[in-house]
């Protein structure tokens, strides 16, 4: 089976502090994203990285950072937390193949106070 | 840039009875992939169905069938013989093709009640 695995479940941090989000897969998928999932807004792409130390924005990276160093690690970095980056981070991974399919991990549900 | 979209915030259906989800979605490209995604309360994303733009006859897993209509860039699920574990919300989502370094972009999502 696939494994996608993000560190925390749930996470509380406090305003201003330096948050990580870590996804780990063991498919050596080529592809990682992080997305950000929002009520009435669905999932929307924060970063995606196709290869190692290789990265794209997505339609909403203002505010995050990510970081791929290794093939099957993907992180994701909240500089300074904020309130409205409470939300529910999910992560994903596919191969680059032409009928990918992606999946998922469990999501962290982020709360900023 | 390519965007999904889901009409139907929210869908009711009984059990045993058929429901169709709705999504349309805007692309210039002539090669992408579709799907729709579930995630139910437990939160874990799993893949139900995915169409090949290329491909005219329409996907089928079990209870599971699209009508794919690529000229009106529409793409609905149909789900039969609803049972209480499809609860959940479903997600359509494209792909552009032929590519490295192609993102997945999702629609809002429709959260399904299946009613006993």
């Amino acid at each position: 089976d696939v494994k996608v695995t993000q560190s925390s479940r749930y996470l509380v941090k406090r305003t201003g502090e330096k948050v990580f989000l870590e996804c780990v897969q063991d498919m050596d998928h080529e592809n990682m994203f992080w997305y950000r999932q929002d009520p009435g807004l669905g999932l929307r792409l924060i970063y995606f990285s196709y290869d190692v130390k290789m990265k794209e924005k997505g339609d909403i990276p203002e505010g995050y950072s990510v970081s791929r160093e290794k093939k099957e690690r993907f992180s994701l970095i909240l500089e300074s937390a904020s309130t409205n980056q409470t939300s529910m981070y999910l992560c994903a991974s596919c191969a680059r193949t032409e009928t990918t399919e992606a999946f998922f991990g469990q999501g962290t549900r982020l709360t900023v106070v | 840039a390519q965007t999904v979209t889901q009409s139907q915030p929210e869908m009711s259906v009984q059990e045993a009875e058929t429901v169709t989800l709705s999504c349309t979605y805007d692309t210039s490209e002539s090669n992408y992939y579709l799907f729709w995604y579930k995630q139910p309360p437990s939160r874990q994303m799993i893949l139900v169905i995915r169409q090949e733009a290329y491909k005219q006859q329409n996907a089928t897993e079990n209870r599971f069938s699209v009508n794919f209509q690529k000229a009106a860039k529409s793409f609905s699920l149909k789900i039969s013989d609803s049972q209480l574990g499809d609860t959940a919300m479903y997600f359509c989502a494209f792909m552009k093709g032929g590519g490295a370094t192609n993102k997945l972009i999702f629609g809002t999502g429709t959260l399904l009640a299946v009613q006993p």
